[in-house]
C-alpha cells in the first residue's frame, strides 16, 4: 500500500528552527510536495522537491533523499504566523498526489 | 482574480437527502480534483478530471459522483448522504503537465455534516 507518515504535532520557540520530517512508501514517485494550512483554511503550496537535494525559498528549505523516501521541511526564524499545519504529498505513479496527515506546528513566544 | 470558489462554505444535511457541492476556477487549469478532509487523515482523492469531459475515480469514490461539462466548473454530488460523508470538502485545480511543480491550488472548503 501506499504511506506517508508524518509526526501528528511539533511545539518550537518563536525565532528558532524546526525541522518537520516525512517519511514515503508509493507505488511510483514524481515529486514531493510540502503545503502549509492554518486552521480553518486551504492547504497552500510551499515546496516541491522531484530531485535529491535541498530546495530554498526564504524562510523555508524542503530536503529529498528519493533512495531513502525521505524528506523534511526545514523552517527557519520562526514566526507565530507560522503556526499551522504542514502537509507532506508524493505525486504518485499515476500524476495523483498522495497525502500525509500532517503535522501541526505550534510556536510559542 | 478569483481563483477558486466553493458554495455552500457549510451545510447541515439530513442522511437520505442529496446535494451538490459546487466549485468553480477562473485560471483555466485543464486537471480539477476533490478531496474530503477528515481530523487525524490525509486529504483523500474522491474524484477527479484531467480536461473537460472526463472524469476519474480517485481513493475514495463511492457515494459521490462528478461532471466537468466545461473547463471552469467541477460539481460534487452526494446521491444520499450518509453520517459518515461528514467532512470538510475542498476542491482544487492545477495545470496538467507531466513534468514540473504543478502545483494545485485549493478553494476554501465546503463543511458538510450529515445527521
Amino acid at each position: 500500500g501506499q504511506n506517508i507518515d508524518q509526526p501528528t504535532e511539533m511545539t518550537a520557540t518563536e525565532g528558532a528552527i524546526v525541522q518537520i520530517n516525512c517519511t514515503y512508501q508509493t507505488s511510483g514517485f514524481n515529486g514531493l510536495f510540502w503545503y502549509q494550512q492554518h486552521a480553518g483554511e486551504a492547504p497552500t503550496f510551499l515546496s516541491y522537491n522531484v530531485l535529491d537535494g535541498l530546495e530554498e525559498k526564504g524562510r523555508f528549505s524542503s530536503f529529498l533523499s528519493r533512495s531513502k523516501g525521505y524528506s523534511y521541511l526545514l523552517l527557519k526564524e520562526l514566526q507565530m504566523k507560522d503556526s499551522a499545519s504542514y502537509l507532506c504529498a508524493v505525486r504518485d505513479s499515476n500524476y495523483q498526489l498522495i497525502w500525509g496527515a500532517g503535522t501541526k506546528l505550534i510556536i510559542k513566544p | 482574480t478569483a481563483g477558486i470558489t466553493q458554495a455552500p462554505t457549510s451545510q447541515i444535511l439530513a442522511a437520505g437527502r442529496s446535494m451538490t457541492l459546487r466549485c468553480t476556477q477562473d485560471m483555466r487549469h485543464n486537471a480539477m480534483y476533490w478531496y474530503r478532509q477528515d481530523l487525524g487523515l490525509g486529504l483523500r482523492l474522491i474524484h477527479y478530471s484531467n480536461t473537460a469531459g472526463t472524469t476519474g475515480k480517485g481513493e475514495v469514490p463511492d457515494g459521490y459522483s462528478v461532471s466537468r461539462a466545461n473547463t471552469d466548473d467541477f460539481p460534487l454530488t452526494l446521491a444520499s448522504a450518509v453520517p459518515s460523508q461528514t467532512s470538510v470538502y475542498f476542491c482544487a485545480s492545477s495545470e496538467l503537465k507531466r513534468g514540473g511543480a504543478a502545483e494545485q491550488f485549493f478553494g476554501p472548503g465546503t463543511r458538510l455534516t450529515v445527521l
